[in-house]
């Protein structure tokens, strides 16, 4: 019920395609579901979150798709770039219990081919 | 990496040593963790802190301890290194509330031979 289930593991795409990540998740208490984008030798920095009462948020070429019923949420990267070569983490908060702790997936490495 | 520094970058360290991972930030964010990310498991939480000499256990902290005397210092201890706790450890502040936009440093590359 703890598990953020992110797939794939890893992601090749051609630049100026659709990167799609999706994420899965059981614990219906979750309300709040960052991404955060990392580069190697960096540590993680978010890049957007979303909380369930919009299906959907945009900011500039990346946007988060969410679908409440299904327990699902997704990152877009449209107009893929080299620069958005990455590893791509989603992550969710848990109000069960007393530590409201993120709960992160295992994380997407995408390579953007020029 | 948002005003915050971790020290060593890497250290090599021996099997039952101790080993003392030190986080600074100078952001005066109340809120500070530490991570550990290791391949197959992303990012998994090990203490966190709300506060001076306030600190609680995260999902990972067998075998981990954690001071935190000023708001701008978190230190990560290990008590007497194991070869399962060769990792990155990943230090992280946040302001607004806890667990919500955390600033990560940019981490410490620990081996335990």
């Amino acid at each position: 019920q703890q598990q953020v289930k992110q797939s794939p593991q890893s992601l090749i795409v051609q630049k100026g395609g659709i990167s799609i990540i999706n994420c899965a998740y059981e614990n219906t208490a979750f309300d709040y579901f960052p991404w955060y984008q990392q580069f190697p030798g960096k540590g993680p920095a978010l890049l957007i979150a979303i909380r369930p009462d919009v299906s959907e948020k945009k900011e500039g070429r990346f946007t988060i798709s969410f679908n409440k019923s299904a327990k699902q949420f997704s990152l877009h990267i449209m107009d893929s770039q080299p620069g958005d070569s990455a590893t791509y983490f989603c992550a969710a908060k848990n109000y069960g219990g007393s530590q409201g702790n993120l709960i992160f997936g295992k994380g997407t490495k995408l390579s953007v081919k020029p | 990496d948002a005003g915050i520094t971790q020290s060593p970058r890497h250290k090599v360290t021996e099997t039952g040593t101790p080993v003392t991972l030190r986080c600074h930030q100078t952001e005066n964010h109340r809120y500070m963790y530490w991570y550990r990310q290791d391949p197959g498991h992303g990012l998994r939480l090990i203490h966190y802190s709300y506060g001076v000499k306030d600190t609680d256990k995260g999902e990972v902290s067998d075998g981990y301890s954690v001071s935190r005397s000023k708001t701008e210092d978190f230190l990560l201890t290990l008590e007497s290194a194991t070869s399962s706790q060769t990792s990155v450890y990943f230090c992280a502040i946040s302001e607004r509330g806890l667990n919500e936009k955390l600033f990560f440093g940019s981490g410490t590359q620990l081996s335990v031979l």
